[in-house]
């Protein structure tokens, strides 16, 4: 029974076309992100939704479209792929009551984006 | 602006002695740090945190310190087990505003049987 499941865990595909990644919690929290984990291991913050409404977006370019349906799921769609994209994107959730972060992230496995 | 620094890329440590990873930060706002661990192929996993009005919290084998003057705090594992082996991130957050979860660039803990 995962908490936070996203899906599909690997994805290979090519230059310039579009794909999605899905990410569901089923531990009621009501903050979701997404972070993109690059070659050199680093951990960025892309997106975050509260309740769904969208709270952080970092500079990303906006090929990247998180779309978040109500507060347990938030997909992340990529336009017109480039080779740069590749990574390993990992959605995760927390619990924001009032505006104030009260614990910690729950990670999802991570969804590898291969583009070729 | 890397915000949040974990200058070690890599540490090796004899099973049954102490692991201290550390981490130190930029950012004052700061006031809530996390540290995670991460298997290959696995998402983070949640070890410990610690608020900053304290400065030590202890789990288990597990102890994270705070230094806030020095924006600096530290895991420490003892004993260190083989199955500790993996890469540990440390965390940070300001507990109010939009403000998100900022981490490091990870250290490589091996812990050598």
């Amino acid at each position: 029974d995962t908490a936070v499941s996203q899906t599909p865990k690997y994805l290979v595909t090519q230059m310039g076309n579009d794909k999605s990644i899905k990410c569901e919690q089923n531990l009621g929290h009501d903050t979701m992100y997404w972070y993109k984990q690059d070659s050199k291991k680093f951990l960025k913050i892309m997106f975050s939704y509260n309740n769904k409404e969208l709270i952080i977006n970092e500079t990303v370019p906006n090929r990247f479209s998180p779309k978040s349906p109500d507060k347990a799921h938030l997909n992340l769609h990529i336009n017109s792929l480039e080779l740069g994209d590749s990574a390993v994107y990992f959605c995760a959730s927390s619990l924001r009551q009032l505006g104030i972060n009260t614990g910690e992230l729950f990670f999802g496995e991570g969804s590898r984006l291969t583009v070729l | 602006d890397q915000q949040v620094k974990q200058n070690s890329p890599s540490l090796s440590v004899q099973e049954g002695r102490i692991s201290i990873l550390n981490c130190d930060y930029t950012n004052s706002m700061f006031d809530y740090f996390l540290w995670y661990k991460k298997y290959p192929a696995e998402g983070p996993t949640f070890l410990i945190s610690i608020s900053s009005i304290k400065d030590k919290n202890e789990d288990g084998r597990f102890t994270v310190f705070l230094n806030k003057s020095a924006k600096h705090l530290s895991l420490h594992i003892v004993p260190s087990q083989p199955g500790d082996s993996a890469v540990y991130f440390c965390a940070a957050s300001g507990t109010s505003g939009t403000y998100k979860y900022i981490f490091g660039t990870g250290t490589r803990l091996k812990v050598l049987a």
